[in-house]
Formats: structure tokens, C-alpha cells, sequence
């Protein structure tokens, strides 16, 4: 399977604790894309990274959250200490090019805070 | 603030007929727009797109109408297949001269069912 994969699909933590949500670009993308998808909402950006640099952060929660793309391995968005209203969809995304509006989608994971 | 809408949160109809699904937008920066479709536990899926420049982008039975003085769009599905039952999302991006064209905004979409 050659499209973007995310782990895990599905992801339970107790408030207080921490998220690691995994994100691995298709085979040759080296531009990744975080959105998060809140209850009944769209999807909201949230990051825009490339191999070792985050590029755009402005939708990202100003506390607690963090996002990487090391130049090898997966993409991880992190959040720390998380609350109920953290529950959501994360969905990442990869392009071959630059600040292009191309952009292929995971099957996201989903975040339920308890 | 809501800068992309799709107001009608579902929508029916028959397998053959025509689907139509609305999207309105706010943000006049906007200059690229982009319809994905999304099936449960998938991410969203690229349908079509059009840009600003243009007013209507046609691929197979999927066709998007760009209004750019009404800051509407349009998506037609013709003829309607069970298949397309999915969520479908309108995205725009604001390019241009120091735009993010990488940063969609999406509205909160519509479920279309299609009936056999």
C-alpha cells in the first residue's frame, strides 16, 4: 500500500496523559500536513512540515502540542497532558511539492480523551 | 468564523439523478477550490478542483461551477451511483503572491446518500 499511513487508527488516553500520533508520508513525499477534525466540524490545519523543519505552526494549540518529521522515520504529532477537548480526528497529510495545495490524506487517528 | 460553509448537512437522492452539493465561502483571497470526498474510517479523498481563473471544471460524471461575485460553488454528480453515498468536504486555499496554498480550509461537509 503506497498511500499515507497513520498509527494508531484509534488511540485511548486518560486525561493527564500523553499522545503520540504517527504519520508516514507516501513513498516519496517529503512535505507532511497536520489537520485536526473536531466533533460535527471541518477539518482545521494545524502544521506544515518537511524533513527536519516545521514550516507553517500557526493552527497549532499553543501549548501542550508539538510536531516533528525527523529525516528518518515517521512523522509524530505529540500532545502533551491531554484534556477531553482534545478528543477529535487527527488526520495527516503528504505532498510531492512545496506549499501545494495537493495534498493526500491518511485514514487518521482518532483521539478519545477519558 | 466560518470562512468555508456548506450548509446543508445531508442530502438524498435517487441513484441516476443529478446530486447537487453547495459550498459558500467568506474569504475573497481564496483562489483555488478543491472538492474530496471522504467514506467512514478513510481520510478524505481528492475529487476535483477548480481555480479562480476558471468557472466550471468538468472530469467524467463530477463537475464544479465556480461564482466568484456570489463566492459560491457547486459541485453536480451526473448520474448518481450508490458508490458516491459518502461525505463530501469543499476546501479552498489562498495562493497568489505570500499565499499558503497549503493551507486548506475545509467546511464541516455534507453526507449525500444515494438511493437505489
Amino acid at each position: 500500500n503506497a498511500g499515507v499511513m497513520q498509527n494508531p487508527r484509534h488511540l485511548v488516553r486518560r486525561r493527564g496523559q500523553e499522545a503520540r500520533l504517527r504519520c508516514s508520508p507516501m513513498k516519496g513525499h517529503s512535505h507532511v500536513y497536520w489537520y485536526r477534525q473536531l466533533p460535527e466540524e471541518g477539518l482545521k490545519f494545524m502544521v506544515y512540515l518537511q524533513k527536519e523543519n516545521i514550516i507553517d505552526e500557526s493552527g497549532m494549540p499553543k501549548e501542550r502540542f508539538s510536531a516533528e518529521f525527523p529525516k528518518e522515520g515517521p512523522s509524530i504529532l505529540r500532545i502533551q497532558q491531554v484534556v477531553r477537548g482534545d478528543s477529535a480526528a487527527y488526520f495527516c497529510a503528504s505532498s510531492p511539492r512545496d506549499y501545494s495545495y495537493e495534498q493526500y490524506f491518511g485514514p487518521g487517528t482518532r483521539l478519545t480523551v477519558t | 468564523d466560518q470562512q468555508v460553509k456548506q450548509n446543508s448537512p445531508s442530502l438524498s437522492v435517487q441513484e441516476g439523478r443529478i446530486s447537487i452539493l453547495n459550498c459558500d465561502y467568506t474569504n475573497s483571497m481564496f483562489d483555488y477550490f478543491l472538492w474530496y470526498k471522504k467514506y467512514p474510517a478513510e481520510g478524505p479523498t481528492f475529487l476535483i478542483s477548480i481555480s479562480s481563473i476558471k468557472d466550471k471544471n468538468e472530469d467524467g460524471r463530477f463537475t464544479v461551477f465556480l461564482n466568484k461575485s456570489a463566492k459560491h460553488l457547486s459541485l453536480h454528480i451526473v448520474p448518481s451511483q450508490p458508490g458516491d453515498s459518502a461525505v463530501y468536504f469543499c476546501a479552498a486555499s489562498a495562493g497568489g503572491s505570500g499565499g499558503s496554498n497549503y493551507k486548506l480550509t475545509f467546511g464541516k461537509g455534507t453526507l449525500l446518500t444515494v438511493n437505489p
